[in-house]
């Protein structure tokens, strides 16, 4: 299976602070990666798709780019419904694989 | 509206079997690749298993394979999650998810239920 790297674990932040995440893939996945947003008792929601396409109804401070192995989500200026666990996840194989999240804090 | 809404968690011995329901509406489910995602207390998220859009191809994690089953029956819109050989550690909510193209593969999750608490404890 392929493994996902999420890095960092946990960074704290203020709001209005840029906040970037990366995702490391254990072998190529092109460009089949998505990142989602979870707040705590609710379900994930898909934030970006294709490493950079941004998921209908989500705020244009979140970006994604990348391809390959390596990944990052950017958050421009962070908001405060933007604390939330953020996971990454790959589908360049049908058996999909998430990594083990980031959980953006306040500072 | 797209509407998923799993149902059929609870409390099982190991060993013993649960099977998970998904209900959906909003959308036409033989048109749509359909995934299982679960995720023990305080930890993150797992892939259990997948079925593609045509129903003929199923796929499952390491961790549960040949023990879980997914299916679907498209005239009840209701995806299923069959579970045997429960141990401890499948202990989780379970969550029900669509692919984000329809005629697609397994990819991107775009709409996800509420979950559905499966705790396997003696």
């Amino acid at each position: 299976d392929i493994q996902m790297t999420q890095s960092p674990s946990s960074v704290s932040a203020s709001v209005g602070d840029r906040v970037t995440i990366t995702c490391r893939a254990s072998q190529n996945i092109r460009s089949w990666l998505a990142w989602y947003q979870q707040k705590p008792g609710t379900a994930p929601k898909l934030l970006i798709y294709a490493a950079s396409s941004l998921q209908s109804g989500v705020p244009s401070r979140f970006s994604g780019s990348g391809s390959g192995t390596d990944f990052t989500l950017t958050i421009s200026s962070l908001q405060p419904e933007d604390f939330a666990t953020y996971y990454c996840q790959q589908a360049n194989s049908f058996r999909l694989t998430f990594g083990g999240g980031t959980k953006v804090e306040i500072k | 509206e797209v509407q998923l809404l799993e149902s059929g968690g609870g409390l099982v011995q190991p060993g013993g079997s649960l099977r998970l329901s998904c209900a959906t509406s909003g959308f036409t489910l033989s048109t749509y690749a359909m995934s299982w995602v679960r995720q023990a207390p305080g930890k993150g998220l797992e892939w259990v298993s997948g079925i593609n859009y045509v129903g003929s191809n199923t796929f499952y994690a390491d961790s549960v394979k040949g023990r879980f089953t997914i299916s679907r029956d498209t005239s009840k819109n209701t995806l299923y999650l069959q579970m045997t050989s429960l141990r401890a550690e499948d202990t989780a909510v379970y969550y029900c998810a669509r692919d984000l193209g329809s005629n697609y593969q397994i990819s991107f999750l775009d709409y996800w239920g509420q979950g559905t608490l499966v705790t396997v404890s003696s």
